[in-house]
Formats: structure tokens, C-alpha cells, sequence
């Protein structure tokens, strides 16, 4: 079955980078495009954007364009979010999610990890 | 950007009560529209796609309609494991946007 298997939680200062794993298994890693989402404490889910798992192309939102950096390694499965220069308000869990073509929608996720940005 | 707007934001209910979620887009997204649950420390459930297609799995009291900018998605007799928080989500266009959720408690 599809599983996506993040990294642990992370505490780190301001300023800071930050890097967050998500390793699939059970599918073709390369044929759908992995997405990443994000919760703040107490506020909804935010998209933050996606990766082409085929060409290794991203696709950023835009209130994140410059801070974020999605990359790829194909030969373990796994697709990676760095965050660079981290603000108090970029704690929140970080989700990495599959892409189905069905309904253009994101139909597994993973468990999702705890990022901490404080001083 | 489109913005999606879920009413109400939280709902008190029983559980057999029937359940109903409103989901407005500020432009027409045909319908490119899909609802989440979320529950506290768990990963997000994929629940109906392309705003009326119920995902395989998904328990049958689940339902969904509408399309271009207003959604509907109901729980017909709300269960114990149902208390959590739902989304929208519209994949019409880029950024893909969430609705800011509504919590059935």
C-alpha cells in the first residue's frame, strides 16, 4: 500500500534552515507529483506547493517563493522540503502529500512533521 | 487566488445527526473541488474528489455535491469517528487553495 514515511520533529532558531524528508513506497515514485502542505498551531492547511517527481521541476506558492527549496532523490524514493531563513511563523506541521490525477486531489499523506522555529 | 469560504466554521452536533458543510468559491472552479478530514496528530483522510466522488473506503454517509462555486459535502448520521475538522480544496487553478476548515465537535 502507499506509505509516506516523513522525518522527525525539528527545533531550530530563527534564521535557521530547516530540511524535511518524505520517503514513499508502494507506488511508481516518479509517475505522480508529490505536494507539501503545511498547519500552523490552530490554523488551516496551507499549500505550499509541489514537485514533478518525473522531470524534478517544483512549482512554488507564492508567498514562498525564495524561501523554499523542493528537491528530489529518485533513488531512495524520497523528495525533500528545505526552508531557509526561519521565522517564528513558519512553525507548523509540514505534510508531504501524493498527487492523484482522479480529481486532482491529494490522496495519501504522511504523518506529517513537527517544525519549531524559537529562540 | 482563489478563496474558498466554508460555513459555518464549527458545528456542534450528536452523534446521528445529519450534517451538512458549505464550501464557497470566489470564482467558478467547475468542479475542481475535494474535502479532507483532518483529526488532531493525524495525517489528513482523503474523502471526495472532483466535488461528488467518494473515495473507495470512505464510509457511504459521506456525500458530496455542487459544482462551479458552491459545494456541498454531508454526513448523513454522524458517527463517534467523525468529530474532526473538515476541508475543501479547489485544484481549478494555481495556488491550489483550502477552504479554513470547519470543526464538528
Amino acid at each position: 500500500q502507499v506509505q509516506l514515511v516523513q522525518s522527525g520533529s525539528e527545533l531550530k532558531r530563527p534564521g535557521a534552515s530547516v530540511t524535511v524528508s518524505c520517503k514513499a513506497s508502494g507506488y511508481t515514485f516518479t509517475k505522480y507529483a508529490l505536494h507539501w502542505v503545511r498547519q500552523a498551531p490552530g490554523q488551516g492547511l496551507e499549500w505550499m506547493g509541489w514537485m514533478n517527481t518525473d522531470t524534478g521541476k517544483p512549482g512554488y506558492a507564492q508567498g514562498f517563493t525564495g524561501r523554499l527549496v523542493f528537491s528530489l532523490d529518485t533513488s531512495v524514493n524520497t523528495a525533500y522540503l528545505q526552508i531557509n531563513g526561519l521565522e517564528a511563523e513558519d512553525t507548523a506541521v509540514y505534510y508531504c502529500a501524493k498527487y492523484t490525477a482522479a480529481g486532482e486531489a491529494l490522496d495519501s499523506w504522511g504523518q506529517g512533521t513537527l517544525v519549531t522555529v524559537s529562540s | 487566488d482563489i478563496q474558498l469560504t466554508q460555513s459555518p466554521s464549527s458545528l456542534s452536533s450528536s452523534v446521528g445527526d445529519r450534517v451538512t458543510i458549505t464550501c464557497r468559491a470566489s470564482q467558478s472552479i467547475s468542479n475542481n473541488l475535494n474535502w479532507y478530514q483532518v483529526k488532531p496528530g493525524k495525517a489528513p483522510k482523503f474523502l471526495i474528489s472532483a466535488a461528488l466522488r467518494v473515495q473507495l473506503g470512505v464510509p457511504s454517509r459521506f456525500s458530496a455535491s455542487g459544482s462551479g462555486t458552491a459545494f456541498t459535502l454531508t454526513i448523513s448520521t454522524l458517527q463517534p469517528e467523525d468529530f474532526a475538522t473538515y476541508y475543501c480544496q479547489q485544484s481549478y487553478s494555481s495556488p491550489w487553495t483550502f477552504g479554513q476548515g470547519t470543526k464538528v465537535e
